[in-house]
């Protein structure tokens, strides 16, 4: 079942601006991670966020993650047009949560498109 | 190169036609799953294998098989393929322990049933 839901479903800025993506999801989890796939291509993991840490960076990349609201977001800063790609949250079942098969469960993704 | 290595890329087969999707790692890693993703459904898990002949059903398992017989490759079967298998699947695997790094996915596979 799909867990992570994120918004917006699409979004289009001008180069050099932030892109603030965010995701929510249902059950309790290990851990959250994003994922960034061009046009069909194969997913590259960006940043994994555990369930006892608030935020995390790496590089141009800041998560956040409230488990209270069961809530997550991705900022890119200072955004480029290699950018342009679709990313997803994903969300790794705790381990005997009652979620079902273990693994990651995807939401739907977000569409962004940086340009020039 | 640490790599998810899936094959064809791309194949066109007919309804009832038995396939098989190969997926191979080199990372030794002990988890390794596969996941389709379709328009507006996104990607969702078919079968995940946490260590050598250990597999269970993921989300949407339903005319599928696999195996592993060996740490390093977790092949997807299609015994009787149907138009509605017509999918983007891709092959992934992840170092279990922690699940800390995220999981590395293959290329893809877009396959095409008619």
């Amino acid at each position: 079942s799909q867990q992570g839901e994120e918004d917006p479903q699409a979004l289009s800025i001008q180069e050099g601006e932030n892109a603030t993506m965010n995701c929510s999801y249902k059950t309790s989890i290990n851990n959250l991670q994003w994922y960034r796939q061009n046009s069909g291509r194969g997913l590259v993991h960006l940043i994994l966020i555990r369930s006892n840490e608030r935020e995390k960076h790496s590089g141009r990349l800041r998560v956040t993650l409230d488990t209270s609201k069961k809530s997550s977001s991705l900022l890119i800063t200072a955004s480029r047009a290699a950018d342009t790609a679709s990313y997803f949250c994903a969300t790794d079942r705790a381990l005997y949560s009652g979620g079902g098969a273990d693994g990651l469960t995807f939401g739907k993704g977000t569409h962004l498109i940086i340009q020039p | 190169e640490a790599q998810v290595t899936q094959n064809p890329r791309y194949l066109i087969t007919v309804t009832g036609k038995k396939l098989t999707v190969t997926c191979s790692q080199n990372m030794n890693h002990e988890y390794m799953s596969w996941y389709r993703q379709d328009p507006g459904l996104g990607l969702r898990q078919i079968y995940y294998s946490m260590n050598v002949e250990v597999t269970d059903k993921g989300d949407v398992p339903e005319g599928y098989k696999v195996s592993r017989k060996e740490k390093r490759n977790f092949p997807l079967i299609l015994e009787s393929p149907s138009p509605n298998q017509t999918s983007l699947y891709f092959c992934a695997s992840s170092s279990y322990t922690g699940k800390s790094h995220g999981y590395t996915f293959g290329s893809g596979t877009r396959l095409t049933v008619v």
